[in-house]
Order: structure tokens, then sequence, then C-alpha cells
């Protein structure tokens, strides 16, 4: 896929254990974030989002951390399965003027292994 | 409900060629997002329209890439002439309405090689 040859930065699992992806932004104006999981061959797709005035969201098996002190997201998920293997971005939402556009993170490879 | 398609899934052409790929978004989405991720960095924003309206195209990287959204349906984005480091993945997104209420929703993205 698109992500061979990319140095991203790799997280390594066991089946059925717990993992933590991290993320650090850079606009502390940002108020909306979202995690992204893109699959080989695919396109991003939509994991979690959560909003400035929170500082932890759930969904099913995910939880997204936000610490606005030191501008800082992670990304948790429970029971990671081998399908949770892929490569995970975080992304800032910025809206000006009309517009708004996704400035993604570099990303982080989670590999699982039986 | 059909998702966000993208045509051609990969393209190969030589330095100084024209590329023309297309998206066509979720039916009812009135804003279209292209982004691209060359190799080795991050996904970045090309330019964001409003139906058939550019709102946004801060991002595209200089005059040789045309983007068009005829009837604010589907869009292209025409890279004429194409130069090696035009390279990576060309991802389309839509979403229903601006504003950070609504997900972008992503294609499969159109892997274009320069050569």
């Amino acid at each position: 896929g698109e992500n061979v040859g990319l140095h991203l930065p790799t997280l390594s699992v066991q089946e059925g254990d717990n993992s933590i992806i991290n993320c650090a932004y850079s606009n502390s104006a940002s108020d909306y974030f979202i995690w992204y999981k893109q699959e080989s061959g695919k396109g991003p797709q939509f994991i979690i989002d959560i909003r400035s005035n929170m500082d932890k969201r759930q969904g099913q098996r995910v939880t997204v951390l936000l610490n606005k002190t030191v501008k800082h997201l992670s990304l948790q998920i429970a029971a990671t399965q081998p399908g949770d293997s892929a490569v995970y971005f975080c992304a800032e939402f910025r809206s000006v003027y009309n517009t708004d556009k996704l400035i993604f993170g570099t990303g982080t490879r989670l590999q699982v292994f039986p | 409900e059909a998702g966000v398609t993208q045509f051609p899934s990969h393209s190969v052409i030589e330095k100084g060629q024209t590329v023309t790929l297309r998206c066509d978004p979720i039916s009812g989405h009135d804003n279209l997002y292209w982004y691209r991720r060359v190799m080795g960095k991050e996904i970045k924003f090309l330019l964001h329209f409003v139906k058939e309206s550019k709102q946004d195209e801060s991002g595209m990287p200089n005059n040789r890439f045309l983007a068009e959204r005829t009837g604010g349906t589907y869009s292209t984005l025409k890279v004429q002439p194409a130069e090696l480091e035009d390279s990576g993945v060309y991802f389309c997104a839509s979403s229903r309405k601006a504003g950070y209420e609504d997900t972008q929703y992503f294609g499969p993205g159109t892997r274009l090689t320069v050569l």
C-alpha cells in the first residue's frame, strides 16, 4: 500500500492487549479533533472525535483522551484485535471564514500479532 | 448509501503528461475536499469546494494543478504537466455541510506514479 517505505512510528501489540497511540498537535486554538484509521489500499476511516470542551470520549472499544495543557491526544484501543492493524492518524479540524480543513499528523502504524 | 468513490485507483504516467483524477462524493454532500499524501509525508489539504464553488484552494501546490466541480456534483483534479514530485496518493473527502459538526468521509484514493 501507499504506506510502504514510510518511516512511520510503529506500535506492536499482542492480540488482546490494550493499545495506546499518541499524537501531539500544534495549534492551541484548535477545538475539534478526529482519529482516523487507514487500512492498506483504503482511505482514512473515521473512528472517533472529541471537542475541546471534553477531556475524554468513549466509543466501542476505543477511547480518546485530550490534554489541552500539553496539546496532546491519545487513542486507546481495548482488547486489540488483528483487524485493528492499520495506520492511525489524528487530525485537527480548522474552520476559518466559512472554509474548513483537516490537518493530519504523520500517523502511527499499529501491528497486532497473535 | 454509497461512499465516496475515486477513479482511477492507480495511474502511472510519464513526466510531462497530463492526468485527470475524478471524485464522486456521497450523494447530497455539499462539501468536497481534495487531500494528498506524498511519499514520506503526512496527508495534506489541497482544496475545498462548497457545491460548485472553490471555498479554499490554499493547499494547491502550484498552477499545474486544476480542480473543478461541475454542477456541484463530481469533481476532477487535473495535473498538467505532471512532475516527479507529484507522485503520491490523492484522496477525496465529502461532508454534508461545512463546520465541525460534520464528519469528512474519505474515498479510497488514487495512487499516482509519475516516472
